[in-house]
């Protein structure tokens, strides 16, 4: 039963691109959260996520970031125009409908030059 | 004023010693998780709880919900523990709001 899946694994992008962060929840989770780590920083909550619906994004910075979790395929974490301070660990956890614990994912790592 | 307040931030301990990381919260949960991560690498959930005592291994964690507050016991520490020990409390199904983490370092 493989775990959450994340890819890539790290990315490099320059000033000014996009970056595309994908995560597949566990078999069967249809609830998804990112999380991002900035250096040297905890944990912070960027949007929750179910199938089609985003369910809170009052983590989210309100420009450039986006996210979506479609019927088919895996939750994407779209940043559009990177800068510098978008650099970060970015986690995605799931969880299963009626539980409570969430599962994270190996992260992605987000370099910005 | 953190909703999640770890302590210490910083423990260095010989190989062998018993380990006691705190965990204090402000607001009202329905579970609490203590998470390991290693540098670089990914997020390890070890406990999710929302009363008394879990044990796995040589890992123990309590939770007193009247007094908002948590530990994690690690006994018979070994330099493989050496890793940020981060507790997170959530409400329900909703997001998870984290502590700064212990950077707990195991000295041979």
């Amino acid at each position: 039963n493989a775990g959450v899946m994340q890819n890539p694994r790290h990315l490099v992008r320059r000033r000014g691109q996009e970056a595309r962060l994908r995560c597949s929840p566990m078999k069967g989770h249809s609830h998804v959260y990112w999380y991002r780590q900035l250096p040297e920083e905890g944990l912070k909550f960027m949007v929750y996520l179910q199938k089609e619906n985003i369910i809170d994004e009052s983590g989210m910075p309100k420009e450039r970031f986006s996210a979506e979790f479609p019927k088919e395929g895996p939750s994407i974490l779209r940043i559009q125009q990177v800068v510098r301070g978008d650099s970060a660990a970015y986690f995605c956890a799931s969880r299963g409908q009626g539980a409570n614990e969430q599962f994270f994912g190996p992260g992605t790592r987000l370099t910005v030059l | 004023k953190n909703e999640v307040e770890q302590s210490p931030q910083n423990l260095t301990a010989q190989e062998g010693e018993f380990i006691t990381i705190n965990c204090s919260y402000s607001v009202g949960i329905s579970a609490l998780h203590w998470l390991q991560q290693h540098p670089g690498g990914g997020i390890v959930s070890l406990f999710m709880l929302s009363s008394g005592k879990k044990k796995h291994g040589r890992l123990i964690a309590t939770i007193n919900i009247q007094e908002k507050h948590s530990s994690l016991h690690i006994t018979a520490s070994h330099p493989r523990d050496s890793a940020v020990y981060i507790c997170a409390v959530g409400f329900g199904n909703e997001k998870l709001t984290f502590g700064t983490g212990t950077r707990l370092t195991i000295i041979p």
